[in-house]
Order: C-alpha cells, then sequence, then structure tokens
C-alpha cells in the first residue's frame, strides 16, 4: 500500500503572506508526483507533473520542487491571494503504465483578505 | 476549454438497487478513470480503463462494480446492488496518456439510503 502523507493537514494565512506545504510519499519505484489544486465545488485542477529529483516547476506564484531520493515534494505560494484558498492533493505515481493515482489527503489552505 | 462531463450531479438511492453514473471524457483522451471521495476520507482510485478493457482495479472495485464505454463518448460506472457504504462522491477523469495529468469532472454526489 503506498502512504502518501501531506502537512499540514489545514492552514489559514493572510493575503500576501508566503506558504508552502509538504507530500511525503515512498520512494520505490517512484515515477512521478501530480499536484492538484481542488476548489470547493469545482473539481480537482492539475497544476504539475514531475518526474526528475531535483525537478523544480513554476505556475505564476505558485512553485514545488521534488526531491525522489528522500520521498518528498514542497509546494509554494508566494504572496497568498484570497483566489488561492483550495486543497491541494498531492498523488505519486509508481512506475507502471495504468495511470493510477494514489492521493493524499490534502492540505486545506484559507486565505484571509 | 474541454472538459469532461458528468452526469447526474447528485443520485439518491435505495440500499440494494442498481446505479449507473454517466461520464463523458474529453474526445482525445484515451485513457479514463473512476475516482470516489466518502467524506471526510481521501480521494481512493477505483479503476482505470484503457483501450475497451480495464488496465487496473483496486480492492474496492469487486464484482458489484462494473465500467464501460458503451460508444465513443461515454464512461459509464455501474455499481450492482448498492451499499450504504458506497455513499461518497465519484469522480470520473480521462487522460491523453497514462503518463499525463488527469484532468476531472465535476463529480456525482451518490447518496444511499
Amino acid at each position: 500500500i503506498l502512504n502518501v502523507e501531506q502537512s499540514p493537514q489545514s492552514l489559514h494565512v493572510q493575503e500576501g503572506d508566503s506558504t508552502n506545504f509538504t507530500c511525503s510519499f515512498p520512494s520505490s519505484n517512484f515515477y512521478a508526483l501530480h499536484w492538484y489544486r481542488w476548489e470547493t465545488a469545482k473539481s480537482p485542477e492539475a497544476l504539475f507533473v514531475m518526474t526528475l529529483n531535483g525537478d523544480e516547476k513554476k505556475k505564476g506564484r505558485i512553485s514545488a520542487t521534488l526531491n525522489t531520493k528522500e520521498g518528498y515534494s514542497y509546494l509554494y505560494i508566494k504572496g497568498s491571494q484570497p483566489e488561492d484558498s483550495a486543497t491541494y492533493l498531492c498523488a505519486p505515481r509508481r512506475s507502471g503504465n495504468t495511470g493510477k493515482l494514489i492521493f493524499g489527503q490534502g492540505t486545506t489552505l484559507q486565505v484571509k483578505p | 476549454e474541454p472538459e469532461v462531463t458528468q452526469t447526474p450531479s447528485h443520485q439518491v438511492t435505495q440500499m440494494g438497487q442498481e446505479v449507473i453514473l454517466r461520464c463523458v471524457p474529453i474526445s482525445n483522451h484515451l485513457y479514463f478513470y473512476w475516482y470516489r471521495q466518502i467524506l471526510g476520507q481521501k480521494v481512493e482510485f477505483l479503476v482505470s480503463f484503457y483501450n475497451n478493457e480495464i488496465s487496473e482495479k483496486s480492492e474496492i472495485f469487486d464484482d458489484q462494480f462494473s465500467v464501460e464505454r458503451p460508444d465513443g463518448s461515454n464512461f459509464t460506472l455501474k455499481i450492482r446492488s448498492t451499499k450504504l457504504e458506497d455513499s461518497a462522491m465519484y469522480f470520473c477523469a480521462s487522460s491523453v496518456r497514462w503518463d499525463q495529468p488527469q484532468h476531472f469532472g465535476d463529480g456525482t454526489r451518490l447518496s444511499i439510503l
């Protein structure tokens, strides 16, 4: 069983604060890590797919890093805005071509204006 | 932008009844998935489907569950005899390739009475 842990479970920050969360996963048979952003009453939206150790991806104010050897990824949000309020899910994928994603429980971010 | 659509948005069914959840994946996508989220729990993988057959299924996906792509556009999940514990949000997703980001629908909330 692939155990994926995300921390913290929830986070409340003020508008303009920068924040980061962690995704931990077993490093064996690692193939890729997906990050999703999930707003209330909407569908999960893909943010990043990361595959290489040391990989860094960026999309606007959101960036992510990947360490496949120790099995973790960080997601950073610079200068949080109220529209960043959402649940952020990570999902590692193991070797194999079925596309199966195993999700963590998510980090719920609330940005107060 | 093309999107995955799911119907109905909410389904209420008596325990023991059959239910069919419907999905229209993005038209050029070849890989299809079902996930579910029981209230307060992680999003769980149910099944992946490619080339008209199941490529992987989870332990949850027992004989009561089946998937079908009856025509070129729909992808359905059938639960033959529903149980109370099947109450959850069911998400359909699709992707161009197995290693590409998955695009999710808005989900069907299934309530078993």
